[in-house]
């Protein structure tokens, strides 16, 4: 595709519930990574995925949070029991070759809000 | 761990002139990248401009430019003939290319208003 797309675009839940997010990376790009940005807050990192190795999962804040990615290509990170710490923007963002000089090109993120 | 400081949460500009936004960062590496990203309110995260550590010239793209201070770790962002466009929250970013996948650590940003 074009660019970098997420859904869903804004998603409000329930505490306690699952929730999942969606990311659909740039064609071609190997790297994917998911940060999460609080209100008023820079972006701070969740999950790395490149190619086919195991997936670098250092940034994930519980063990409520997880991150798939099916065929190298579109990646889902769910959260579950979610609380209302959780209410954030999740923005995806991918790349061409992981550890390189290449640019991060990021969606338009999923606004979460748990109440 | 390297980190990344905006010092100015929010700055103002009038349409047509110079504002320059401050980063400062902390590292024990050598080599890295320095990013600037802008965040308008459609949470598009856009690439504004790019630095490579090793590279002593300081990085221009249009109206925007920085002034890097290896030294001084320091990475200013300067637009020039501030458009009302320009209006969004800007974020400084490292990169460091020995940590895994190159992940960005971001500062808190600075709000920049345009102001007709």
């Amino acid at each position: 595709g074009a660019g970098v797309s997420q859904s869903p675009s804004n998603k409000v839940t329930e505490k306690g519930k699952d929730v999942e997010l969606r990311c659909d990376p740039i064609s071609g790009h190997t790297a994917l990574y998911w940060y999460r940005q609080s209100l008023g807050q820079g972006l701070e990192f969740l999950i790395y995925f490149q190619g086919n190795s195991a997936p670098d999962k250092s940034g994930l804040p519980s063990d409520r949070f997880s991150a798939e990615r099916t065929g190298g290509s579109v990646s889902t990170l769910t959260i579950q029991r979610t609380q209302q710490e959780d209410s954030a923007v999740y923005l995806c963002a991918s790349i061409l070759r992981g550890g390189g000089p290449d640019t991060q090109y990021f969606g338009p993120g999923t606004r979460l809000t748990v109440l | 761990a390297q980190t990344v400081t905006q010092s100015q949460p929010e700055m103002s500009v009038q349409e047509a002139e110079t504002v320059t936004l401050s980063c400062t960062y902390d590292t024990s590496e050598s080599d890295y990248y320095l990013f600037w990203y802008k965040q308008p309110p459609s949470r598009q995260m856009i690439l504004v401009i790019r630095q490579e550590a090793y590279k002593q010239q300081n990085a221009t793209e249009n109206r925007f430019s920085v002034n890097f201070q290896k030294a001084a770790k320091s990475f200013s962002l300067k637009i020039s003939d501030s458009q009302l466009g320009d209006a969004a929250m800007y974020f400084c970013a490292y990169r460091s290319p020995q940590t895994s996948g190159s992940r960005l650590t971001f500062g808190e940003g600075t709000q920049l208003t345009v102001n007709p």
